[in-house]
């Protein structure tokens, strides 16, 4: 039971490319988010889904999109990318409402 | 909103020695879930304890428990008989209802640092 994965642990972006966080967890979880920590700060809600097919919009949502066409997947794309999406990306999920299980994080650079 | 507010950027204790980690909050809702987090150098985000609204009883898992005040919307964490592997980021975080989809928010952190 590998829990939630997150691809790539590492990446260094230009400004203006795209791409594409990957998110898997094998738990059967329905709610799935994906929420991002600047220096210093705590984590914040970029978006999240309740199921595959239905997302929405949490606090921070501008320069991202989601999808969700499987219950196990859940990847972030960055169109566009900005200095101000320098961060570290978490994927976390949960059964309902029970308490989350994150993944190890992703650290982008947007130089 | 629910705001969660984490007073403390650092704090530091000697081994074997008991902290106090402060957390207040801001909600209209009645009933909610509150939670510890902890993260490690490693970054990985780890649940510590969580406490049901309508618990009157502070939730404890061995050395760690809480002091719920829900009147004062106060959530602190103790942390008994620290160990070196104590040391992290701490994050107090509140869990919206279902129209949310049962997201957190998160305070700060309290970065805890102990010390031999």
């Amino acid at each position: 039971n590998a829990g939630v994965t997150q691809t790539p642990k590492f990446r260094i972006l230009k400004i203006g490319q795209s791409m594409t966080l990957q998110c898997t967890q094998d738990m059967n979880h329905n709610y799935m988010y994906w929420y991002r920590q600047d220096p210093g700060m705590g984590l914040k809600l970029i978006y999240y889904s309740v199921g595959a097919g239905i997302t929405d919009k949490g606090e921070v949502p501008n320069g991202y999109n989601v999808s969700r066409s499987t219950t196990e997947d859940f990847p972030l794309r960055l169109e566009l990318a900005a200095p101000s999406q320098t961060s570290v990306y978490f994927c976390a999920s949960s059964y309902i409402s029970y308490e989350q299980y994150f993944g190890p994080g992703t650290r982008l650079t947007v130089t | 909103a629910q705001t969660v507010t984490q007073s403390q950027p650092e704090m530091s204790v000697q081994e074997a020695e008991t902290v106090t980690l402060s957390c207040t909050y801001d909600t209209s809702e009645s009933d909610y879930y509150l939670f510890w987090y902890k993260q490690p150098p490693s970054r990985q985000m780890i649940l510590v304890i969580r406490q049901e609204a309508y618990k009157q009883q502070n939730a404890t898992e061995n050395r760690f428990s809480v002091n719920f005040q829900k009147a004062a919307k106060s959530f602190s964490l103790k942390i008994s008989d620290s160990q070196l592997g104590d040391a992290a980021m701490y994050f107090c975080a509140y869990r919206r209802n279902s129209n949310s989809g049962y997201a957190l928010n998160f305070g700060k952190g309290t970065s805890l640092l102990v010390t031999p």
